[in-house]
């Protein structure tokens, strides 16, 4: 059973910091990541995705790479903002089966 | 584009007793998911559906069922609750599960207590 580990699970940073949050899993045999972000009492919305065959994606002042030989990715945030307070989940949508595999996430606060 | 939609937002029920939750999708989406999130477990997947007709169960879908009547509804039922499905539950679709447009686009969650 594929196992999605996130680290750390709480990261408080001072706003314009860049920062990086971890996410390894145990089965390389995965069609693509995704990252997620979770507000306080709200759904999850897609940030990147990733498929199995690329290396990296960016949005904005974010970047999603993917090392399937080392079963781990890691989302890059740049000058960091409040508003990027959040809890990021990291998920991965394997070769076989229906369900996404999700990490537990880490909570980020980002402090004026 | 109301995009994906949950009835209702929070609800409180005491054990024994029956609901059905509603996900409603308007972007013309083949699969549907529930997810169930609880503290330190992240989110597991109860039941999905790969288009209007079907279901199939997830990694946690005892004490549910799902039906998929129309294509942009998918219910999920719990016919008589326990205080272990206390839970916030998460309706998601895609438009395919791989391949391009397979981003699952999530619901706002309904919060439920079970007393």
């Amino acid at each position: 059973k594929q196992e999605v580990t996130q680290i750390p699970a709480a990261l408080s940073v001072p706003e314009g910091e860049n920062l990086v949050l971890n996410c390894s899993f145990t089965d390389s045999a995965i069609y693509n990541l995704q990252w997620f972000r979770q507000d306080p009492g709200k759904g999850l919305t897609s940030l990147l995705l990733i498929q199995s065959s690329q290396r990296e994606q960016t949005s904005g002042r974010l970047n999603a790479s993917l090392d399937k030989s080392s079963g781990r990715s890691t989302l890059y945030i740049a000058a960091s903002q409040p508003g990027d307070s959040a809890t990021y989940l990291c998920a991965l949508n394997s070769n076989s089966g229906y369900a996404l595999n999700f990490g537990k996430g880490t909570s980020l606060l980002v402090t004026p | 584009n109301a995009g994906v939609t949950q009835t209702p937002k929070f609800r409180v029920l005491k054990t024994g007793q029956s609901m059905t939750l509603l996900c409603a999708q308007d972007m013309n989406h083949e699969y549907m998911y529930w997810y169930r999130q609880d503290p330190g477990m992240g989110l597991r997947l109860i039941h999905y559906s790969v288009g209007e007709g079907t279901t199939a169960k997830g990694e946690v879908p005892d004490g549910y069922n799902v039906s998929r009547l129309k294509k942009q509804n998918f219910l999920l039922g719990l016919e008589s609750a326990a205080p272990s499905q206390t839970s916030v539950y998460f309706c998601a679709s895609s438009y395919r599960l791989r391949g391009t447009q397979e981003t699952q686009y999530f619901g706002p969650g309904t919060r439920l207590l079970v007393l």
